[in-house]
């Protein structure tokens, strides 16, 4: 976990709200990525980046947005929290993309109610 | 489209006896094959990672993991367990013609039983 933090790390929330979660490295990694792990789906990609202000949507990405206006912050947004968000977020950062493994952070639980 | 299958849902070995996780993928040409431990209330920590050469690569913890292009199977491996050792094991792939997408197996729960 060291070069990545996660905040806010624990989050109870009612359906409808807007969320925002943090994703902050001091690895200066060019990509970063937010993944949700569920049971029994392993870990699905919602949202990467590729460079500040440069993002991609993942295989799960309705429902989210991201942002990322300096190399070692990558927010995610749920725009309207839905009780089928509830999750552990994790984020991820790589020099590289191929070859290049992922590092994560802490990960955030987060529960929409 | 890249997938990955853990068939195991769940290993259990005792303490000393050799440890299998078993992975296999479907990718279009070449993979790049990587292992991942997460222990409780953790992030993944990256264990080993397949890119191209010897079939058999070496990790962290005295874990390796074998590539079998045959088979497309990357089994992890350890020669003898230890109680620390318990933790979720997850597999992933990724293709080397679309290299920003990294899939996940669902995970292997591993119970090292002393």
């Amino acid at each position: 976990d060291a070069g990545i933090t996660q905040s806010p790390r624990h989050k109870v929330t009612e359906t409808g709200t807007p969320v925002t979660l943090r994703c902050h490295q001091t690895e200066n990694h060019r990509y970063m990525y937010w993944y949700r792990q569920d049971p029994g789906h392993g870990l699905r990609l919602i949202h990467y980046s590729y460079g500040v202000k440069d993002t991609d949507k993942g295989e799960v990405s309705d429902g989210y947005s991201v942002s990322r206006s300096k190399t070692e912050d990558f927010l995610l947004t749920l725009e309207s929290a839905t009780s089928s968000q509830t999750s552990v977020y994790f984020c991820a950062i790589s020099e590289g993309r191929g070859q290049n493994e992922q590092f994560f952070g802490p990960g955030t639980r987060l529960t929409v109610l | 489209a890249q997938s990955v299958a853990q068939p195991e849902d769940q290993v259990n070995v005792a303490e000393g006896n050799p440890l299998t996780v078993k992975c296999t993928y479907s990718v279009s040409g070449n993979p790049y094959l990587f292992w991942y431990v997460q222990y409780p209330n953790r992030g993944l920590q990256f264990l080993l990672k397949y890119i191209t050469g010897d079939n058999l690569v070496k990790g962290s913890y005295g874990f390796e993991a074998e590539f079998n292009k045959s088979q497309t199977s990357f089994h992890l491996k350890k020669p003898s367990a230890l109680v620390s050792d318990s933790a979720l094991y997850f597999c992933a792939v990724r293709s080397r013609s679309n290299d920003y997408k990294l899939s996940f197996g669902a995970g292997t729960t591993v119970t090292v039983r002393a």
